[in-house]
């Protein structure tokens, strides 16, 4: 079964532009969260979507925004991206609760 | 609140035995997990016990948990070189899960 799959894997953008990330969660994982990861912030929960429906949300500014699909993929955006913003996103897949499987993560770098 | 607790490093020799220890304020959490993460990696699910459950074992891992203190251990019996990384401990807690700071795990030949 393949795993967590993310896209793109590295990703260079300047201040005040806007980025997509995408996830393809494990076949038949209805449930999709993202993290944020830095090293100063560590690891920081930002949504969970289940079944097309936002079902949980961290404490992220509205720039961050995301949706699930029909299929389960999942994509978020950040808008007017901030020299903050660079860090390690990590999206991860469940059916529900328990396990829960992590991509290799999207590294986004703002300049 | 929610918060979770861990060590910031551990040093052990090759083929003993590594303990590393988190603590968790929500009791209220119905699952707790140990993740681990190489250089440059994503995260690798290594194992996870539910809140009613004490202990669990598998393969070189024990996971040993006394909800009443809010205190989880990870034990790798016979520790390799391969075993050095970042380990996590992480709380599932309102649908999402709170992370400690990671335990990186230095391991000698």
């Amino acid at each position: 079964k393949a795993g967590v799959t993310q896209t793109p894997r590295y990703l260079i953008k300047t201040r005040g532009q806007q980025v997509t990330l995408s996830c393809s969660p494990i076949s038949g994982h209805r449930s999709v969260s993202w993290y944020q990861q830095t090293p100063g912030q560590g690891l920081q929960f930002l949504f969970e979507y289940f079944s097309e429906t936002q079902r949980n949300k961290g404490n992220f500014p509205g720039r961050f925004s995301g949706r699930q699909f029909s299929n389960s993929r999942s994509e978020m955006n950040v808008s007017t991206l901030e020299l903050g913003d660079s860090a390690l996103y990590l999206c991860a897949s469940s059916l529900d609760s328990g396990e829960q499987f992590f991509g290799p993560g999207t590294r986004l770098t703002v300049l | 609140g929610e918060d979770v607790e861990q060590s910031l490093f551990l040093s052990v020799r090759e083929g003993d035995s590594s303990v590393i220890n988190c603590t968790y304020t929500d009791s209220s959490s119905t699952y707790l997990y140990w993740y681990k993460q190489e250089p440059g990696a994503g995260l690798q699910l290594l194992t996870y016990i539910f809140s009613n459950m004490d202990m669990k074992q598998d393969q070189r891992l024990t996971v040993l948990l006394n909800k009443k203190d809010k205190h989880l251990s990870l034990r790798i019996a016979d520790t390799q070189t391969g075993d050095s990384a970042i380990y996590f401990c992480a709380e599932r807690t309102g649908g999402k899960l709170i992370f400690g700071q990671g335990t990186e795990l230095s391991v000698k030949p």
